[in-house]
């Protein structure tokens, strides 16, 4: 049973435009939402996050939203460059959880020149 | 170390022999953990250690699966009797661990392939 979702296995863009990758999750429990980046043959790399009692956190280039109420967040990264090409992770983790966490399948972005 | 490092990168190994993975986490971290990623699947929680014991074991797939952490540094995963169902990337993470949200770092895996 997935309690992180994503359901579009892949997303490509143009370069210089929005990409907006989606994440559900079914565990109410979760209070933490994290987003991670990986490359081929590298370990994910953290992020953004965003804890429950917020709706929206924004760092440069990259802001995730939470809707707690349709248990749905979203990563927007704008502009989108070629080096943001990567499949990006939805995790999330319940408080007392000692950080473990729970991870979506992934989306594959890639942005065109 | 600067980061964590995971050997070997890639195992290749016959069905039914049994396989050791080796973490090593960035010093100073006393939260481990280890995830595996399974082709077209998300990455799956295995083992979690604070210091050299393990809280949470929800993770392993069957007795065949086994970690051990010694000196609150590195961690060996073992599996025994591999079978071909066991082929995945399996990446270790670790955390300073002083805290609850602390975000993971992760090494860049052992891919395993059993034939």
């Amino acid at each position: 049973d997935q309690q992180v979702k994503q359901n579009s296995p892949s997303l490509s863009v143009q370069e210089g435009r929005i990409s907006i990758l989606n994440c559900d999750y079914t565990n109410s429990m979760f209070d933490y939402f994290l987003w991670y980046k990986k490359y081929p043959a590298e370990g994910p790399t953290f992020l953004i996050s965003i804890s429950s009692i917020k709706d929206k956190n924004e760092d440069g280039r990259f802001t995730v939203f939470l809707n707690k109420s349709a248990k749905h967040l979203s990563l927007h990264i704008v502009p989108s460059q070629p080096g943001d090409s990567a499949v990006y992770f939805c995790a999330a983790s319940e408080a007392g959880a000692n950080s473990k966490l729970t991870f979506g399948k992934g989306i594959t972005l890639s942005v065109r020149p | 170390g600067a980061g964590v490092s995971q050997s070997p990168s890639n195992k290749v190994t016959e069905k039914g022999k049994d396989v050791e993975l080796r973490c090593d986490p960035i010093s100073g971290h006393t939260a481990l953990y280890w995830y595996r990623q399974s082709l077209g699947q998300g990455l799956e929680f295995l083992i979690y250690f604070q210091g050299n014991s393990a809280p949470d074991k929800s993770g392993l797939p069957s007795d065949r699966f086994s970690a051990e952490r010694t000196g609150g540094s590195v961690s060996t995963l073992t599996i025994q009797r591999t079978q071909q169902e066991d082929s995945a990337v399996y990446l270790c993470a670790s955390s300073a661990g002083d805290r609850d949200r602390e975000k993971l770092f992760f090494g860049s895996g052992t891919q395993l392939s059993v034939l």
